[in-house]
């Protein structure tokens, strides 16, 4: 089972920051969280990923609350083309990393 | 094109009928997943391999499914005898899977699957 909770759909205005959140609660000290996004009838696509402190890099931003029990993914600015579902997951990575994908969030981005 | 490839995009077979199929991952990438996903879901894992060992299979992977990575490069994914119930996207993906780096998972565009 995912170990993720995320909100089953958000809505954002065009040009917008799009901030979605992620509960991860039960996380473990060497897991990391990654987020990916699934455009309609394509595979999921790798978008970031962190372990404790925050990232960035050209398509988004990861926070990772201190005690890393949640975290949220910042687009900066949303398109339409940024209209997908996201997936937050929590994985090893590495050597022993499957991902366990939840449901995610869908995005709608709106003109 | 050096990204993950699946071959076919599409496949439509009658119940009860075998189908094999293929995925090339990103060359220099020695570990290699398969997903499955259904409509409405998330991919759910299969299994995966490390060059050309199996390492993990679910527990979905029932007998009915076969996957080989003959020389750590391609990999087949076969099911016999299918069901109506297999009727999904087949997700294959690769990483560079490095035993102390956390790498990400480049995704291929996935196999349609209809049983009918």
């Amino acid at each position: 089972d995912a170990k993720t909770t995320q909100p089953p759909s958000m809505d954002c205005a065009e040009g917008r920051a799009a901030n979605l959140p992620c509960n991860h609660s039960t996380i473990s000290g060497n897991e990391y969280v990654y987020w990916y996004r699934q455009i309609h009838s394509q595979g999921p696509q790798y978008i970031i990923h962190g372990l404790k402190n925050n990232e960035t890099n050209e398509m988004a931003s990861l926070i990772i609350t201190e005690d890393r029990k949640s975290s949220t993914l910042i687009l900066p600015h949303a398109t339409l083309r940024d209209t997908a579902v996201y997936y937050c997951i929590v994985s090893y990575g590495g050597s022993q990393g499957n991902l366990i994908f939840g449901k995610g969030t869908k995005l709608s981005v709106k003109p | 094109d050096t990204g993950v490839s699946q071959n076919p995009r599409h496949k439509i077979t009658k119940r009860g009928q075998n189908v094999t199929f293929r995925c090339d991952p990103i060359s220099e990438h020695n570990r290699l997943y398969w997903y499955r996903q259904t409509l409405g879901q998330g991919p759910e894992f299969l299994t995966y391999f490390q060059n050309e060992a199996q390492l993990e299979k679910s527990r979905l992977l029932s007998d009915r499914f076969s996957a080989e990575r003959p020389k750590g490069s391609f990999s087949t994914l076969e099911i016999q005898r299918t069901e109506q119930g297999d009727s999904a996207m087949y997700l294959c993906a690769s990483s560079l899977g490095q035993t102390k780096k956390n790498t990400e998972a480049f995704f291929g565009q996935g196999t349609r699957l209809t049983v009918v």
